[in-house]
């Protein structure tokens, strides 16, 4: 019930194209959905998150999508550009633990 | 700039040998973490501190320990390094924003 389930491992995605990652969750005490973006070599770090009382969150050409009923949040990178290739981690945080549950990870290529 | 380091960056050393990796943050947080990095497994939590004499077991922490004595450092102890802790080790701290952790560069240490 702490899992955070993240699809697809991998994904290649035009420069230019739309990559969307995907995550699933079953603890309804999560209470807030964060996004962290590692690139090689480097530590992860916060790219964008979202309360569960929120259906969209845009930043830039970062989009989350966040459907509470089915309890699915998604990460949309718009006119995706090589400099996104990274690996991208969807997350969910319970306030009263101050921790962390990460799903496994997207790694992300963009085609130049 | 507030910041957090680790030590070594890269380490080599033998089955069964003790091995401490150092994390130390400058941001005066709280919360410390350490996490280890493996490919299909995503950041698998090892162990967390909440502060000053605080240390609780996170979902991987057989054969590890951690002790804090003051607020900036964390270290990690492999008590008897074995094979299967290969991998790559990063610390993290947070503050005020729950859901948002600092990264460290992490530690890659291979166990021969």
């Amino acid at each position: 019930q702490q899992q955070v389930k993240q699809s697809p491992q991998s994904l290649i995605v035009q420069k230019g194209g739309i990559s969307i990652i995907n995550c699933a969750y079953e603890n309804t005490a999560f209470d807030y959905f964060p996004w962290y973006q590692q690139f090689p070599g480097k530590g992860p770090a916060l790219l964008i998150a979202i309360r569960p009382d929120v259906s969209e969150k845009k930043e830039g050409r970062f989009t989350i999508s966040f459907n509470k009923s089915a309890k699915q949040f998604s990460l949309h990178i718009m006119d995706s550009q090589p400099g996104d290739s990274a690996t991208y981690f969807c997350a969910a945080s319970i306030r009263r633990s101050d921790k962390i549950i990460f799903g496994k990870g997207t790694r992300l290529h963009i085609l130049p | 700039d507030a910041e957090i380091t680790q030590s070594p960056r890269h380490k080599i050393t033998e089955t069964g040998r003790q091995v401490t990796l150092a994390c130390h943050q400058t941001w005066n947080h709280n919360n410390m973490f350490w996490y280890r990095q493996d490919l299909g497994h995503g950041l698998r939590l090892i162990h967390y501190s909440y502060g000053v004499q605080d240390t609780n077991k996170g979902e991987v922490s057989d054969g590890y320990s951690v002790s804090r004595s003051n607020t900036e450092d964390l270290p990690l102890t492999l008590e008897s390094a074995a094979s299967s802790q290969t991998s790559v080790y990063f610390c993290a701290s947070s503050g005020g924003t729950y859901y948002e952790q600092y990264f460290g560069p992490g530690t890659r240490l291979t166990v021969t």
